[in-house]
Parts: C-alpha cells; structure tokens; sequence
C-alpha cells in the first residue's frame, strides 16, 4: 500500500462542475502539499497544509489530520483547469516528499 | 531571479554521450532537490543539496548521475553515458529552509531529456 495515495486516478468533468479530489497519507506529516502540473510543464506549488482550510481563487484545499486525509476542490471548473493534480506530504522526520500518483484532470468546454 | 531556472528546457542526446542540467535557484534557498519523472509516472527523488552540508545522494540510480553545487547557488545534475532508460523530464526544486514544511517548495519547468 502506497503511503499517499489520491483518488480518483482519472477524473473528466463538463465546464463549470464543482471538482473534488481526494488525498490519504499513512505516516505522520508536517504538512501537505497540493502542486499541479500541466502536460508538457513544470510543477506550480497550489497549497501547503498542515492544518484546517486553504482558499486561493477557485480552488480550495482542506485538510483533516485526524483523518489523514485531504482534499482539493475546484469551484466553476475551467478548460484551462486540465492538468494533473499532485498530492504530496512532508514526512515530521526530514526533508523528502512523498508524492501521490496525480490525478489528471480535463474539463470538457 | 523570481523563480526557479533550469536549462536547457529540452535536450535530445545520443546514447551514450554525456549531458549537463543546471538549475538556478531562488536567491536565498538553501535548500535544493532535483527530481526526475519519467512518462506517465510520479516523481522520483534523485539528491538534496542543503546548504554547505553534505548532500543526500541517495535517490541516485547509478554511479553514472551525479550532482554539484556551489553554496547555495546553481546547481548541475550530469549524467555520464546517457542510456535510453534516462529519457525523463528532469526537475528541481528550492526552498528556503531544510524540510520545505514551512516555506513550501518552488519548482523549476523542468528539463526534458530524449536519448536516442
């Protein structure tokens, strides 16, 4: 069993649908991070978590500790939102990310 | 410079022959990590640089990739006779302190790499 693992693996949505993906992580972290990235890109940083609820625009990001579980929601899904989404958590011992699968994500105009 | 730098963006090499990556990190990251994804999978930790400690060379596949940095400057990834299983798109990351936790991580575009 992976130590993050995100679902779903694969998400296709219409224009302007609320998007939810989730993120669960078996060790203990010092924070969460959602990144995405664009085919063909870089990786651009969304959030870094370590506790309650981020908001930057359309996209928000929650995280439950006691859960072990996060999730990254996309408010009127855009085209351009089509990307693949990274969770990855930062482990409380040093400084190496585990990163989930991704999911990708493409909304349909 | 405001982010990350690395160059070249794009980079197709003979087997066999040997490449040289660099980054350019933010100005004031101590913290460097270089990172390689291969098609359609996530990404794999390669080397940490932090600081003027000693840098954590353990994601290294092979004697073939090795890695520098100056301080906390730029930073080169080379990797010596090239093999087809090294096409990936090569990235790197700073950040202001060790763990990233609290500062978070910027990341360069990536370079992508072809050996034919």
């Amino acid at each position: 069993k992976n130590e993050v693992e995100q679902s779903p693996q694969n998400l296709t949505a219409q224009e302007g649908e609320f998007i939810t993906i989730n993120c669960s992580y078996s060790v203990g972290i010092s924070a969460l991070h959602w990144l995405q990235q664009h085919p063909g890109g870089g990786i651009v940083s969304l959030f870094m978590l370590s506790s309650g609820k981020k908001k930057h625009g359309r996209l928000i990001a929650t995280i439950n500790i006691q859960e072990k579980h996060s999730s990254l929601h996309i408010t009127a899904s855009h085209p351009r939102d089509s990307a693949v989404y990274i969770c990855a958590v930062s482990l409380d011992s040093n400084y190496q990310l585990i990163w989930g699968a991704g999911t990708k994500l493409i909304i349909k105009p | 410079g405001a982010g990350v730098s690395q160059s070249p963006s794009n980079k197709v090499t003979e087997k066999g022959k040997d490449v040289e990556l660099r980054c350019d990190p933010i100005s004031g990251h101590t913290a460097l990590y270089w990172y390689r994804q291969r098609l359609g999978q996530g990404l794999e930790f390669l080397i940490y640089f932090q600081g003027n400690s000693a840098p954590d060379k353990s994601g290294l596949p092979s004697d073939r990739f090795s890695a520098e940095r100056t301080g906390e400057s730029v930073s080169t990834l080379t990797i010596q006779r090239t093999q087809q299983e090294d096409s990936a798109v090569y990235l790197c990351a700073s950040s202001l302190a060790a763990t990233g936790a609290h500062y978070g991580y910027t990341f360069g575009s990536g370079t992508r790499l072809t050996v034919v």
